[in-house]
């Protein structure tokens, strides 16, 4: 079957860093997106892995590893408004499925 | 706002019953997927539209079908309504063949509640 793992829950300090992680289990594999979504709201794109290594985009940046089958978000000068939740996705071989993991609820506090 | 339009935004149905959700996709995107998304769970992938034809498709009953118009809107059909299919349904819309993960833009989401 199609998995992807990720922590239910992270919560961290206005200004620090969190690392999501995300490790996935999939049949064929073309690419790891990480999407925020708040409450009531539509997911919104934040960024895409399709080879290894790091991609920067601002406060955040996202990690890929294929031979681990890992990746990770990194979110630094964390804001209160960053508290929401973040779901990795994979674009998996045959068929052109996306699929989503549960998602990580973050909490930024004062 | 990314251009993605979802309508209704709420609706409430009975058991049994069809219904039709609607999403405008973004201007110049050529593929649309649905997702299905319970409370706290992350979205489930129903199917992807490419050019007017079916190219992937979820793990979801034949009652769940589509359709992509010319202008690449798209309807969603859900026929028999069960009560485990209240839910938040997203569209998102991207360019490409649907290979390459281009980033997608999703709507506000109809929220189907089934009584």
């Amino acid at each position: 079957g199609q998995s992807l793992e990720q922590p239910s829950e992270v919560t961290a300090v206005e200004g620090a860093i969190v690392q999501i992680n995300c490790t996935y289990q999939t049949s064929g594999f073309y690419g790891l997106s990480w999407y925020q979504q708040h409450d009531g709201g539509a997911p919104t794109f934040l960024s895409y892995n399709g080879l290894d290594g790091l991609e920067e985009t601002g406060r955040f940046s996202s990690f890929l590893s294929r031979s681990d089958s890992y990746g990770y978000l990194l979110l630094q000068e964390l804001q209160m408004k960053d508290s929401a939740s973040y779901f990795c996705a994979v674009r998996i071989t045959g068929g052109f499925k996306t699929i989503f993991g549960a998602g990580t609820r973050l909490f930024v506090k004062a | 706002e990314t251009g993605v339009t979802q309508s209704p935004t709420h609706l409430i149905k009975t058991r049994g019953q069809q219904v039709t959700l609607r999403c405008s996709s973004q201007s110049g995107h050529n593929t649309v997927s649905w997702y299905q998304q319970a409370l706290g769970q992350g979205p489930q992938f129903i199917f992807q539209y490419y050019r007017e034809e079916e190219n992937g498709r979820g793990n979801f009953p034949p009652r769940f079908s589509g359709l992509q118009f010319p202008n690449y809107s798209s309807e969603l059909n859900v026929n028999a309504l069960e009560l485990d299919d209240s839910a938040l349904y997203l569209c998102a819309s991207s360019s490409g063949t649907g290979t390459v993960l281009t980033e997608a833009f999703f709507g506000q989401g109809t929220r189907l509640t089934v009584v």
